[in-house]
């Protein structure tokens, strides 16, 4: 079985400053990473996916994430956040061949200030 | 490309009525859609997979007869809760899985349909 782990429920920030959103996996087998985001009272919009390759994978807007297998993570980092980026970020797992069935986070309501 | 489209994104209903909520892939086929729960400030929780022409598959301790799922064609799965009740007041999510881009592992979700139950 999987699960994510996201270990901040809130992760408060001002503008332009950098931002960390941990995360963490568990799974017996390789698996697939995601991180989601939402806006208040929409659904989900993928930010990036960890499929295969490249362990640092990158958005259009700004944000990367990094694959980290010794320490089953996929934290969320970026270098100079703005307000539009206020949102909830879910990471979530999935298994290849696993049918394309997500395990989710509880996510990280991340709140940029001015 | 891959949008998925819910409707309706809000809806309020009267206690022990049924609300229908449509979940379509508006520009490719899904094979497979999944209907998630969503709880204030809460993860999304799986409920059921649903696939095109068969059966829907409900995660441990989702009502099958409560939470009714159709997946009658490629593009277009239904969410029935029957019988709604205050309790079954929550923001529920589908999401798709294209199949013309294989076992990725990407799903496509919808906007989210709120359901208030008074």
């Amino acid at each position: 079985a999987q699960s994510v782990t996201q270990l901040d429920s809130q992760v408060p920030v001002f503008e332009e400053a950098p931002v960390e959103l941990r995360c963490n996996y568990s799974s017996s087998v390789s698996v697939y990473l995601f991180w989601y985001v939402q806006y208040p009272n929409q659904g989900l919009q993928l930010l990036l996916k960890y499929l295969s390759g490249s362990t640092l994978v990158e958005s259009i807007n700004g944000f990367e994430a990094e694959f980290n297998k010794s320490q089953t993570s996929f934290h969320l980092r970026k270098p100079s956040v703005h307000i539009s980026d206020t949102a909830e970020y879910f990471c979530a797992v999935s298994e290849p061949g696993g049918g394309n069935k997500l395990t989710f986070g509880t996510g990280t309501q991340l709140k940029v200030e001015l | 490309g891959a949008v998925v489209s819910q409707h309706p994104s809000w809806v309020i209903c009267k206690s022990g009525t049924s609300v229908k909520i449509e979940c379509r892939s508006l520009d490719f086929q899904a094979t497979t859609m999944f209907w998630y729960r969503q709880f204030p400030k809460q993860s999304l929780m799986l409920m059921a997979t649903s696939n095109e022409g068969s059966k829907a598959t409900y995660e441990q301790g989702v009502e099958k007869d409560k939470f009714l799922i159709n997946h009658a064609s490629l593009t277009l799965s239904t969410l029935t809760v029957t019988s709604a009740h205050p309790e079954d007041s929550s923001f529920y999510i589908c999401s798709a899985r294209d199949r013309g881009r294989g076992s990725t592992g990407e799903l496509f979700f919808g906007e989210g349909s709120r359901l208030t139950v008074l």
